[in-house]
């Protein structure tokens, strides 16, 4: 079974500049999430999708940060303008829907790691 | 809202020997799950172990096992015959009942010397 992709792997930018981060879940996995972990910290979540709808979005800078996932499939991060303190690693991670299939399921990809200078 | 607290930033024990990672954490929820996750350098996450707050046994998996305690919110891991490939950052992390997002700690950087 083919992972959770995710591209670019690395992505260096200026502040202002905009930048987009994809990312393909597991075939079958209904509910995708976007992390982001900064340097010395755990994975804090961004966004939550189950299929193509928003679940959670509480935490994610909306005046900056947009998110989407057409087709209920592969999802797309984007920061526009970028600033200094957007400097992170970029996970998404992908499940199956229900809670106890939920918990079974739950996969991270390897992440884009960006570099705001 | 849910905190996750681990205490260790960095530990480092020799090969072979076992080692204890602390966790702690705070919910009112009655209904959850909590995960032990390693991060190697290459950056995926990956899921060493998991609990569900129902259970009153320990989970164990190979060498790795937990002592839960509900009553003390504490969840630690205890990594046996510890090996070089052991060697990662560790989170923590607890899932609500309700939703699927989870909420990690800050980690511990694991070190295993030969």
């Amino acid at each position: 079974e083919a992972g959770v992709a995710q591209s670019p792997r690395y992505k260096i930018i200026e502040k202002r500049q905009s930048v987009a981060f994809w990312c393909n879940p597991i075939s079958g996995h209904a509910t995708l999430y976007w992390y982001q972990q900064i340097l010395g910290q755990g994975p804090k979540l961004l966004i939550q999708f189950q299929n193509n709808g928003v679940v959670d979005d509480s935490q994610l800078p909306k005046d900056r940060f947009s998110a989407e996932r057409l087709k209920g499939v592969d999802s797309t991060l984007k920061i526009q303008p970028a600033k200094l303190e957007d400097s992170a690693v970029y996970l998404c991670a992908s499940s199956l829907v229900g809670m106890g299939v939920t918990v079974d399921g739950y996969t991270f990809g390897s992440g884009t790691r960006l570099t705001v200078v | 809202a849910q905190t996750v607290t681990q205490s260790q930033p960095e530990m480092s024990v020799q090969e072979a020997e076992t080692v204890t990672l602390s966790c702690t954490y705070d919910t009112s929820e009655s209904n959850y799950y909590l995960f032990w996750y390693k991060q190697p350098p290459s950056r995926q996450m990956i899921l060493v172990i998991r609990q569900e707050a129902y259970k009153q046994q320990n989970a164990t998996e190979n060498r790795f096992s937990v002592n839960f305690q509900k009553a003390a919110k504490s969840f630690s891991l205890k990594i046996s015959d510890s090996q070089l490939g052991d060697t990662a950052m560790y989170f923590c992390a607890f899932m609500g009942g309700g939703a699927d997002g989870l909420t990690f700690g800050k980690g511990t950087h694991l070190i295993i010397q030969p």
